[in-house]
C-alpha cells in the first residue's frame, strides 16, 4: 500500500453541492493528520487538522478512522472558491516533525 | 511579517551547473523543510532541519545538500544539476513536532535543460 493514497479526481460539482474525499494511509504509527489545500501553482496551506473524535470547521468536516487507517473530508454547500487540490497529510516515517503528503484530490466547483 | 520567503522564484539551469535556493522565515520556528513537487508525485521531503544546528535526510536527498545557516535561514544546494531535478521546490517551517502546522513559501520553479 502507498503511504498516503487519494483519488486524484477531478471531482466536478455544482455550487451548493456536498462532496466527500477519502484518503488511506499505511503507517499505523501515525499520530497527526491534516488536510491541506493547494491552489493552482501556489503553495499548500493548512485547511484543518483531523482529530480522532472528528472535527468541523464551518462547511468542512474531517473524520479519522484509525482502525481502518482512513481519513475523510466533507465539504458542504460548495463554493466556487473551494476549487483547489486537497492534500491528505499524515505524520511521516522520517523524523519527529516530518509529514507525508498524499498526491491530492482535485475539486472543481462550477456555477 | 513576511512568513516564509524563497528566492529565486524561477530559475533555468543547464545540466551540470550548480545553484543554491534560499529560504528564510520570520516566525521564530525551530524546524524547516525542503520539498519538491512533481506532477503526479505529490510533495516529497528532500531534507529537513528539526532545530538550528541539525539537518537530516528526507525521502529524496540524493543530489542535494542543505545548510541551516541560523534559526531563520535554510538553504538547498544543487551541486551538479540534472534534468531529473526539474521541479517546483517548496521550503516550509514549523514549530517542532509533527502536530504543528507547516507554513510554506511560494516555491521556486526550477528547470534543468
Amino acid at each position: 500500500r502507498k503511504e498516503v493514497e487519494q483519488d486524484p479526481g477531478p471531482f466536478n460539482v455544482p455550487e451548493g453541492a456536498t462532496v466527500a474525499f477519502n484518503c488511506t494511509y499505511s503507517n499505523s504509527a501515525s499520530q497527526s493528520f491534516f488536510w491541506y489545500r493547494q491552489d493552482c501553482r501556489k503553495e499548500p496551506k493548512l485547511l484543518m487538522s483531523v482529530y480522532s473524535s472528528g472535527n468541523e470547521d464551518g462547511r468542512f468536516t474531517a473524520q479519522l478512522n484509525r482502525a481502518s487507517q482512513y481519513i475523510s473530508l466533507l465539504i458542504r454547500d460548495s463554493k466556487l472558491s473551494d476549487s483547489a487540490t486537497y492534500l491528505c497529510v499524515v505524520t511521516g516515517r522520517v523524523g519527529y516533525s516530518t509529514l507525508t503528503f498524499g498526491k491530492g484530490t482535485m475539486l472543481l466547483v462550477s456555477p | 511579517n513576511a512568513g516564509v520567503t524563497q528566492t529565486p522564484k524561477f530559475q533555468v539551469l543547464k545540466t551540470g551547473q550548480s545553484m543554491t535556493l534560499q529560504c528564510a522565515q520570520d516566525m521564530n520556528h525551530n524546524s524547516m523543510y525542503w520539498y519538491r513537487q512533481d506532477p503526479g508525485m505529490g510533495l516529497r521531503l528532500i531534507y529537513y532541519s528539526a532545530s538550528e544546528g541539525t539537518t537530516d535526510k528526507g525521502e529524496v536527498p540524493n543530489g542535494y545538500n542543505v545548510s541551516r545557516l541560523n534559526k531563520r535561514e535554510f538553504s538547498l544546494r544543487l551541486e551538479s544539476a540534472a534534468p531529473s531535478q526539474t521541479s517546483v521546490y517548496f521550503c516550509a517551517s514549523s514549530y517542532t513536532g509533527s502536530y504543528n502546522e507547516q507554513f510554506f513559501g511560494p516555491g521556486t520553479r526550477l528547470t534543468v535543460l
